[in-house]
């Protein structure tokens, strides 16, 4: 089992540029989410579906969208990047709400 | 105050040294808790759920102080390999997972 896997790895975009950052989990698990880790600042929720079907805004939405695609991937995208969006972001999933999340690798983005 | 606060370290310990860290929570309501591992550039892993009764797995104890608003997390034995930053993790009023700012543990020979 891959568990979560996330694309791409590493990426840099110039400021108004778009991407969509893919997860995917193969666990059969109900929720998943985006965060994002700065330093300093901790792991912040972006965004989160707790179940095929929903969505609902985290901590720091602003500047983001998600879609959960099916029960297995859950997308982030970035319409209009901004420096401020440079981090270090994590796909997560779990079985529920508020059971242990288990993470992608990451995808370390810079916004010049 | 935040809901979820670590002090953010670094603990510098021994080989073989004892360290607790402690993670104080706001919200009074909070029923989940967890302690994750994240070592330099990687993805937190999880490594311990927090239970009302408190739970030991092998050298980590973890603790539940309901009345106080804190759990805690003991390394008994340390290793250097035990070196990375801990993430406690406790549910939110809006039913969300929250993280801690993490402590860092610097274990040396």
């Amino acid at each position: 089992n891959a568990g979560v896997t996330q694309t791409p790895k590493f990426q840099v975009l110039k400021t108004g540029q778009s991407m969509t950052l893919q997860c995917a989990q193969d666990m059969n698990h109900n929720s998943m989410y985006w965060y994002r880790q700065d330093p300093g600042m901790g792991l912040r929720l972006i965004y989160y579906s707790a179940s095929e079907g929903t969505t609902d805004k985290g901590e720091v939405p602003n500047g983001y969208n998600v879609s959960r695609l099916n029960k297995r991937e859950f997308s982030l995208r970035l319409e209009s990047a901004a420096p401020s969006q440079t981090s270090v972001y994590f796909c997560a999933s779990s079985v529920l709400q508020n059971s242990p999340l288990h993470f992608g690798n990451g995808t370390r983005l810079t916004v010049t | 105050r935040k809901e979820v606060e670590q002090d953010p370290g670094p603990f510098n310990v021994p080989e073989g040294a004892t360290v607790a860290f402690n993670c104080t929570y706001s919200n009074s309501a909070s029923q989940s808790f967890f302690w994750y591992r994240q070592d330099c550039r990687k993805e937190p892993k999880l490594l311990m759920s927090v239970y009302s009764s408190g739970n030991e797995d092998g050298r980590f104890t973890a603790q539940l102080n309901r009345a106080s608003q804190y759990i805690s997390l003991l390394i008994r034995d340390s290793k250097l390999s035990d070196s990375a930053t801990y993430l406690c993790v406790v549910n939110n009023a809006g039913n969300m997972l929250t993280f801690g700012g993490g402590t860092r543990l610097m274990v040396k020979p």
